[in-house]
């Protein structure tokens, strides 16, 4: 069955670096991967979405690779802040006539004043 | 803006009781979508409405699980018999059209705790 895996421990970095998050996933191949930001008590909010046929996405600080032969995408925050601080999940889209995205369990970024 | 909304925020009951959780979409949404998430668990998809049809129901994890969707906006979740697995946070999401690539708009979630 298919499996996404992001890391469960949590990602400590300094304000100013580049937080960088990773997305692993087997036995698919996903129409695009998403990801999404969610804080503590508030549900997910959708970030950025990658299509298969993209290598990389940028919004703002944010950027995203998709490497389809790897089965991994990576997620960038370039120049972190502390506001930056949340769990970030991504989601693997699916291909046919499903409509429903597959979540991975997020990892926390936490970053330091 | 108005975003969707989920009520009540939290409830507390009791094992065997029945609960009711409200979705309250951004108007205009076609697609509704139900997970669960539990403490350290990523998003379980439970049910997909396209209007007010229902055609991806195969996340309920069982038949004390149901959920309706009435004039293609409110959607409420129903646990029947209530049990402690059951405790998790319910979220509600909606989009535009439920198409492929199309994001999701999250509501707050509801917080279900079954004693």
């Amino acid at each position: 069955s298919q499996k996404i895996e992001q890391n469960s421990e949590a990602l400590n970095i300094q304000e100013g670096k580049t937080a960088t998050l990773t997305c692993n996933y087997t036995n698919y191949s996903p129409a695009y991967l998403q990801w999404y930001r969610q804080d503590p008590g508030r549900g997910p909010v959708f970030l950025l979405l990658i299509r298969e046929n993209e290598k990389e996405k940028r919004k703002e600080r944010l950027k995203v690779t998709f490497d389809t032969t790897l089965k991994q995408s990576l997620f960038h925050i370039t120049a972190s802040q502390p506001a930056d601080s949340a769990t970030y999940l991504c989601a693997l889209g699916p291909r046919g006539g499903s409509y429903i995205p597959t979540f991975g369990r997020g990892t926390s970024l936490i970053v330091h004043p | 803006g108005a975003g969707v909304s989920q009520s009540p925020s939290n409830k507390v009951t009791e094992k065997g009781k029945d609960v009711e959780l409200r979705c309250d979409p951004i108007s205009g949404h076609t697609a509704l979508y139900w997970y669960r998430q539990s403490l350290g668990q990523g998003l379980e998809f439970l049910i997909y409405f396209q209007g007010n049809s229902a055609p991806d129901k195969s996340g309920l994890p069982s038949d004390r699980f149901s959920a309706e969707r009435t004039g293609g906006s409110v959607s409420t979740l129903t646990i029947q018999r209530t049990q402690q697995e059951d405790s998790a946070v319910y979220l509600c999401a909606s989009s535009s059209t439920g198409g492929s690539y199309n994001e999701q708009f999250f509501g707050p979630g509801t917080r279900l705790t079954v004693l």
